[in-house]
Formats: C-alpha cells, structure tokens, sequence
C-alpha cells in the first residue's frame, strides 16, 4: 500500500492568498485526520471525518479553515485568506474501525505532512 | 478535555543503553495509548501502542508500561541504536463516542550517541 499521499509537500505563499491542502488516506479507511504541527502547540487534531462525515472539528481554529471530504479516498483542507500565523506543517491521517463508534482508539497513520509557509 | 504531558523534553543516551520516556494523562476515560516516533521531515510512525485493558507489552526491543491507577504511561527502549535518534510523541484517546480524538503529548527528543 502506498500509504497516505498528501500533496503538495511544501507550500510557499503570501498572506491574504487562498491556500488547499490534499489527502488520499489509505484505500479502504473509514477514518480520516488532518492535524496541524507546531513548535509552540506542538501536535494538534484540526478535525476528523469517519466515512465522509465530519464528526469533530472543534479543533479548527478559525472560520478561516474549513475541510471537505467529498469521497472515501480525498480530502481538503483549505485556509482562506491565509496569515502567517498559519505557517506550520500539516498532517492527514487514516485509520480503520468499522462497525460505528465504540470508544475504542485505533492506529493512525500519517502522511508525509505539507509544510506550509505564509509570507 | 484530555491532558497529556511527557517528559523529558530531550533525552540523550549511549548507544546501547536503555532509554525511559513518561507521560501521564487526565482523562480516565482514555483507553488507547500510542507511541508515535517522528524522523525528522517524516510524519509521525507508530512504533507500539497499549490498551487499558494490559498493563505492558513489548515487541522487541521497545516495550510500553500502562498504570491506569496513577494515570501514567511509559515507553523503554532498551540496546539503543543510532538510528532510534528522533523526536518521539506519546498519546491518549480523548473522551468521545468514537475514541478517535488524539491529545498528544509535547514529545521527547532522543539521541542516540555512537
């Protein structure tokens, strides 16, 4: 399997311009993460979409951020305008849990990350 | 919501010695503790995890410790190579329906020196 594919892998762009972010999460997930890393916050979930739909964006920090999942194997995550403060790298994450919520945690694998950099 | 921390910050061994990182949790509703390593330029990998219901586990080299009563996890690498040099992340599931929602804690630096 090839994994979690984002894209692209580094992006340079200057404040006030729109900014898309993609995944493709492993074939056959039913969970998909995107979360955002910092130096000062450290690792921090954004929001989460199990087959399709969002369960938990309580961690979006803006109305600037926004994500859409409109099929099992992609995802966005779009800043608009983007900011400075926005400069951090980006991780997707899948993982597989059929069968509806239980409570249970389960293994997240993570993409290769987009750097992303606001100028 | 879910608090983790983990300490320490950096930590630097001698290859071939063991290594100890500890992070404890607030939620004791949490019932999914992963180890994630992250090389640098990488997205986080997980290396081993533990569920409440066990108290240790181990896969080779890299073993985790779980107390639920203190609310603490710990992960111990023993015969440290150089390439185990990374940044490693603990975490806990924090409280929903879906036990999906990840708090991870700040992370440790290892090095390994030769």
């Amino acid at each position: 399997d090839a994994g979690v594919i984002q894209s692209p892998r580094h992006e340079v762009t200057e404040m006030g311009q729109e900014v898309t972010l993609r995944c493709k999460p492993i074939s056959g997930h039913d969970y998909l993460f995107w979360y955002r890393q910092t130096m000062m916050r450290g690792l921090e979930l954004l929001i989460y979409f199990n087959n399709n739909v969002p369960i938990d964006d309580s961690g979006m920090p803006e109305d600037r951020f926004s994500a859409k999942m409109p099929n099992a194997s992609f995802s966005t995550l779009k800043i608009q305008p983007s900011e400075p403060r926005d400069s951090a790298v980006y991780f997707c994450a899948s993982s597989l849990h059929s069968g509806g919520p239980s409570g249970m945690g389960y293994t997240q694998y993570f993409g290769p990350g987009t750097r992303l950099t606001v100028l | 919501g879910e608090n983790v921390e983990q300490h320490p910050s950096t930590l630097s061994v001698q290859e071939g010695d063991s290594a100890v990182i500890k992070c404890t949790y607030s939620d004791s509703a949490s019932n999914y503790f992963p180890w994630y390593k992250q090389e640098l330029g990488k997205g986080p990998q997980l290396i081993i995890d533990i569920r409440s219901n066990v108290g240790e586990k181990k896969d080779q080299r890299i073993a985790v410790t779980l107390n639920k009563t203190a609310k603490h996890f710990s992960l111990h690498i023993t015969e440290t190579q150089p390439e185990d040099s990374a940044v490693y992340f603990c975490a806990a599931n924090g409280r929903d329906n879906y036990g999906q929602n990840f708090v991870f804690g700040p992370g440790t630096r290892l090095s390994v020196l030769p």
